[in-house]
């Protein structure tokens, strides 16, 4: 599986757009970039996926650059609750994870 | 999104007991099923495939012998920690494939978790 980069920490003020880069320049043609979180002691939450086109859904939006080499989650309306440690990983099968994004939504 | 649970939530044992972890897929039918392990502060490491029917595929530096895996039926995979040392507290997570809401594609869903403190 491709590699990942993503800032360690990163901080966002509530109701604030939260946005998450990610850089993938080994991606290949066929995998997929995958965004997890995990909030504290909890087991990880899909959040979105796509392969060329960005996608957006209920909880996120995902942008991915038209060469594929990195993709930004955007999380439109951040709260509280958004805390958490953010995974993007690029893959066709197993995924493997990262260290993260340590998101902080802060009041 | 499809469910998957694991149970029991958290468990502590004595060195040497082995513990059964079990993790189901509530809503769905699942050939496949993934077991992770997570240190803390350390990220989510996978640790093996289970395959329903089959036997289980190891990552590397996993040991067999040590984490039994047995995909029972289509909804259910159980791992099971044998003769626990306090060096395999940890996280356990499990996952399982299934179709992200509203698409023809996989993913993967995550159950909660279970926390293993061996003593």
């Amino acid at each position: 599986d491709a590699k990942t980069t993503q800032p360690p920490s990163m901080d966002c003020a509530e109701g604030r757009a939260a946005n998450l880069p990610c850089n993938h320049s080994t991606i290949s043609g066929n995998e997929y970039v995958y965004w997890y979180r995990q909030i504290h002691s909890q087991g990880a939450q899909y959040i979105i996926h796509g392969l060329k086109n960005n996608e957006t859904n209920e909880m996120a939006s995902l942008i991915i650059t038209e060469d594929r080499k990195s993709s930004t989650l955007i999380l439109p309306h951040a709260t509280l609750r958004d805390t958490a440690v953010y995974y993007c990983i690029v893959s066709y099968g197993k995924l493997t994870f990262g260290q993260g994004t340590i998101l902080t939504v802060h009041p | 999104g499809a469910v998957v649970s694991q149970h029991p939530s958290w468990v502590i044992c004595k060195s040497g007991t082995s513990v059964k972890i079990e993790c189901r897929s509530l809503d769905f039918q699942a050939t496949t099923m993934f077991w992770y392990r997570q240190f803390p502060k350390q990220s989510l490491m996978l640790m093996a495939t289970s395959n329903e029917g089959s036997k289980a595929t190891y990552e590397q530096g996993v040991e067999k012998d040590k984490f039994l895996i047995n995909h029972a039926s289509l909804t259910l995979s159980t791992l099971t920690v044998t003769s626990a040392h306090p060096e395999d507290s940890s996280f356990y997570i499990c996952s399982a494939p299934g179709l992200a809401g509203g698409t023809s594609q996989e993913t993967q869903y995550f159950g909660p978790g279970t926390r293993l403190l061996v003593l």
